[in-house]
């Protein structure tokens, strides 16, 4: 089964520390991945895409992709209070026919603390 | 850009009542469309996909005569839950793709519904 890790958290950070998201994916072949931030109550919102090895820098966000591990990451830098959110990490699978579909993790629960 | 509307926000409805939700790309062409649900606490489920013209594709576990998908247009699609009752109070979320599915989602604000 097609899968994609993370781990719940809480993590919480000071502010003004960087915060660190880790995710795991299983479906090797994966090309595309993405972090949404998602507020309680509230949709998700995309906050990075990522597409080759290596890192991709936007702002204080930094997303990280290593395929040979399946590992992508998100470390956020000078975090503040208005960070704190659900990160989902999420991988486009193949779902079979030639489409692809987006699987998400579970989400990390960051807490940036004044 | 990339912009993704739902209407309504918010729904309460009765046990065996229908609810209509509207999905919208207000400033692109969605060539497909999502339809997800999310449980308190719970991550995005993916429910079905829908392409405009073309029959909607629905994941395994989701009943295809209850929740219907139409996509009318590259702008439009529309998820109808028929005879809804409490257990489909959830949040209910679209997202678009503006090329192929392959790429990055846009979600709209979602539709919160609940049944008495």
């Amino acid at each position: 089964q097609k899968e994609v890790e993370q781990n719940s958290g809480p993590l919480s950070v000071p502010e003004g520390a960087i915060a660190s998201l880790n995710c795991t994916y299983s479906d090797r072949v994966s090309q595309s991945f993405f972090w949404y931030r998602q507020y309680s109550g509230k949709s998700p919102e995309l906050i990075m895409s990522i597409y080759s090895n290596g890192d991709k820098e936007d702002g204080r966000f930094t997303a990280q992709l290593n395929k040979a591990s399946q590992y992508v990451s998100l470390l956020i830098r000078d975090s503040q209070p208005s960070d704190s959110a659900t990160y989902l990490c999420a991988v486009t699978m193949d779902s079979g026919a030639g489409s692809y579909q987006l699987t998400f993790g579970k989400g990390t629960k960051l807490s940036v603390i004044p | 850009g990339a912009v993704v509307s739902q209407h309504p926000s918010r729904v309460i409805c009765k046990s065996g009542t229908s609810v209509k939700i509207e999905c919208r790309s207000l400033d692109f062409q969605a060539t497909t469309m999502f339809w997800y649900r999310q449980f308190p606490k719970q991550s995005l489920m993916l429910m079905a996909t829908s392409n405009e013209g073309s029959k909607a594709t629905y994941e395994q576990g989701v009943e295809k005569d209850k929740f219907l998908i139409n996509h009318a247009s590259l702008t439009l699609s529309t998820l109808t839950v028929t005879s809804a009752h409490p257990e489909d109070s959830s949040f209910y979320i679209c997202s678009a793709t503006r090329g192929s599915s392959y790429n990055e989602q846009f979600f709209g604000p979602g539709t919160r519904l609940t049944v008495l």
